[in-house]
């Protein structure tokens, strides 16, 4: 079973629009990411958080993406204005420490009409 | 500059057989690499990680394989079964102060044929 929660599973939404993606870990942890994942291409880094704040973000990752932990449990990734060519899988990761592996959570497939 | 890279894309096997799949990066400084399974509609789960002060380490049927000389990784996989088929990923660990990431390799398709 992963380590965390994500939800929803999938997103269809409309170009334009808001879309917030939810990542729930099972137990406390230090270090959160995201990740996205073109279909059929390989994983690529969002950002990076830690201790309520971005440690390192992508260029991918620009002024259209949020990250936040709004109630200490929840790590949520919020996509202000929806590109065709942000659709993709989204992956959450946690990690305990640094130079520890991270695991992930199942994605949310966003599809973006 | 980063990357990681896998020769192969699809790599098929019979039942039973030793899998071997390899990947490159380019990163010298790098000093921890993770091997990651990705099943259809799954997210990547983690199998086996090795750190550049070792050139092998062993899990259960499971055997990562680190050349610092030529920057390569591979991962051996012992008497595959079906359920082994996935995409495997190998991932290079990047670090700088107070954060880390993984770039990922472009991933191998094992297919595991009964």
């Amino acid at each position: 079973e992963p380590e965390v929660t994500q939800t929803p599973s999938h997103q269809v939404t409309q170009m334009g629009q808001e879309v917030i993606l939810r990542c729930v870990p099972i137990s406390n942890h230090l270090y959160f990411y995201w990740y996205r994942q073109i279909l059929g291409q390989k994983v690529e880094f969002l950002v990076s958080f830690y201790n309520n704040e971005i440690s390192e973000k992508s260029e991918i990752f620009d002024d259209q993406f949020s990250v936040e932990r709004p109630d200490g449990s929840n790590f949520t990734l919020k996509i202000r204005s929806t590109k065709l060519e942000d659709s993709a899988m989204y992956f959450c990761a946690i990690a305990d420490r640094i130079n520890q592996p991270q695991h992930f959570g199942d994605g949310t497939r966003l599809s973006i009409l | 500059g980063e990357s990681v890279g896998l020769h192969l894309p699809t790599l098929s096997v019979q039942e039973g057989d030793n899998s071997i799949i390899n990947c490159a990066y380019s990163n010298s400084a790098s000093d921890y690499f993770i091997w990651y399974k990705q099943e259809s509609g799954k997210g990547p789960q983690f199998i086996i990680d090795i750190r550049s002060n070792m050139d092998k380490r062993q899990g259960q049927r499971v055997t990562v394989l680190l050349n610092k000389t030529v920057k390569h990784l591979s991962l051996q996989i012992a008497a595959t079964q079906p359920g082994d088929s996935a995409v495997y990923f190998c991932a290079e660990n990047i670090m700088n102060t107070g954060f880390q990431k993984l770039v990922f390799g472009t991933g191998t398709r094992l297919l595991v044929s009964p």
